[in-house]
């Protein structure tokens, strides 16, 4: 659902499931995607990236999907473990410009 | 450890005071950008830096707020007569090369403003 203030999205899991995270962004110029995953007290882990010539891209366990027609990512994660338990954000950057512009994150919740 | 590195990893401060952080990149990156980051949100674009040069920065750094990377490896952001909306994660990150290329971040500084 929508978040307000401090709450973010939640997605809760049953590990072993697949886990399927969304993201809308905001500039139709975007020309490069990245998805973190951030634990608590840490900072942003790269986890797969994707350029806008692709509409899907593989890693480990993870698949960013790209939709450029209505601005949409989503990371896909298989058979999710506690440990992928994290806040996970997509970010976007156009014309190189090299800053990242964030979304707004959900928080993945996997339950043993 | 051959990670972004930065210190300190906390700083408690009373408002007022001036306040600076150090950021490491990795070995050999060229770009290197700070952001800021509230309890819930994304990190937030602050500033960036190819070798020495700074080629932009937010319109969220005010004047209080200065980054420096004299000689095109570690940088350090410093912020004066602290608020208390200064509160917040401190993050670094350094890529390998110009534009569109992953960004690998550092632990990060945490910042309270009594």
């Amino acid at each position: 659902g929508e978040s307000v203030g401090l709450h973010l999205p939640t997605l809760s899991v049953q590990e072993g499931d697949n886990s399927i995270i969304n993201c809308a962004y905001s500039n139709s110029a975007s020309d490069y995607f990245i998805w973190y995953k951030q634990e608590s007290g840490k900072g942003p882990q790269f986890i797969i990236d994707i350029r806008s010539n692709m509409d899907k891209r593989q890693g480990q366990r993870v698949t960013v999907l790209l939709n450029k027609t209505v601005k949409h990512l989503s990371l896909q994660i298989a058979a999710t473990q506690p440990g992928d338990s994290a806040v996970y954000f997509c970010a976007e950057t156009y014309n190189q410009g090299g800053k990242l512009i964030f979304g707004q994150g959900t928080e993945l919740s996997v339950k043993p | 450890d051959t990670g972004v590195s930065q210190d300190p990893r906390h700083k408690i401060t009373k408002r007022g005071q001036n306040v600076t952080f150090r950021c490491d990149p990795i070995s050999e990156h060229n770009r290197l950008y700070w952001y800021r980051q509230t309890l819930g949100q994304g990190p937030e674009f602050l500033t960036y830096f190819q070798n020495e040069a700074q080629l932009e920065k937010s319109r969220l750094l005010s004047d209080r707020f200065s980054a420096e990377r004299p000689k095109g490896s570690f940088s350090t952001l410093e912020i004066q007569r602290t608020e208390q909306g200064d509160s917040a994660m401190y993050l670094c990150a350094s890529s390998p090369r110009t534009g569109g290329s992953i960004q690998y971040f550092g632990a990060g500084t945490r910042l309270s403003v009594l």
